[in-house]
């Protein structure tokens, strides 16, 4: 079946410019969690979704990001006033429930602030 | 202190060798323990959990020492195609409270001809 799957693979913008990075996770997972890789380290966690609402978003490091789930399925991240801090590789992961042994994992949109 | 440290790596070894991956945490409250393999370029996937009683899934072997806060990846017979990032993975809790993973820097792995 279907995995998760995020759009773009790849986004490269400019310092100040606002993005928007999309995930679908796998159908009727409804757990969903955004996570960023630096080069040269493991994934951190961003914010976690249970359903609509945003269960924890603790992991977000500033205002200037925010993220959505509007319907339960698909989640949007947003990021304003981009830095070239925020380069970076942000992974989106969907699980059957939040406390499933298995995240599943898409490929990732890097992204790359110049 | 990070809360997940592995090995720094890389691992540079010939095919059909035994190597071993270790790697500390830090929170005693973490519950469950994964390892993850990654790909360059490509997303982390699960390679297996890792149990308290130890377990088996073929070349790869996974130990837990909850005492000492370790675990360790171990791979036999070593295949070109095992050369990746193995990256040591814990969350903390149980149950519905139960779902941040956190991850090591991975460890790189190559295994040459």
């Amino acid at each position: 079946g279907a995995g998760v799957s995020q759009t773009p693979s790849n986004k490269v913008t400019e310092k100040g410019k606002y993005v928007e990075l999309r995930c679908d996770p796998i159908s009727g997972h409804t757990a969903l969690y955004w996570y960023r890789q630096s080069l040269g380290q493991g994934p951190e966690f961003l914010i976690y979704f249970q359903g609509t609402g945003a269960a924890d978003d603790s992991g977000l490091p500033n205002d200037r990001f925010f993220a959505v789930r509007p319907e339960g399925s698909v989640s949007t991240l947003k990021i304003q006033r981009t830095e070239r801090g925020d380069s970076a590789v942000y992974l989106c992961a969907s699980s059957a429930a939040a406390h499933s042994e298995t995240q599943y994992f898409g490929p990732g949109t890097r992204l790359l602030v110049l | 202190r990070k809360e997940v440290e592995q090995d720094p790596g890389p691992f540079n070894v010939p095919e059909g060798a035994t190597v071993a991956f270790n790697c500390t945490y830090s929170n005693s409250a973490s519950q469950s323990f994964f390892w993850y393999r990654q790909d360059c370029r490509k997303e982390p996937k699960l390679l297996m959990s890792v149990y308290s009683s130890g377990n088996e899934d073929g070349r790869f072997t996974a130990q837990l020492n909850r005492a000492s806060q370790y675990i360790s990846l171990l791979i036999r017979d070593s295949k070109l195609s095992d050369s990746a990032t193995y990256l040591c993975v814990v969350k903390v809790g149980s149950g519905a409270g139960s779902y941040q993973l956190t991850f090591g820097k991975g460890t790189k792995l190559s295994v040459i001809p």
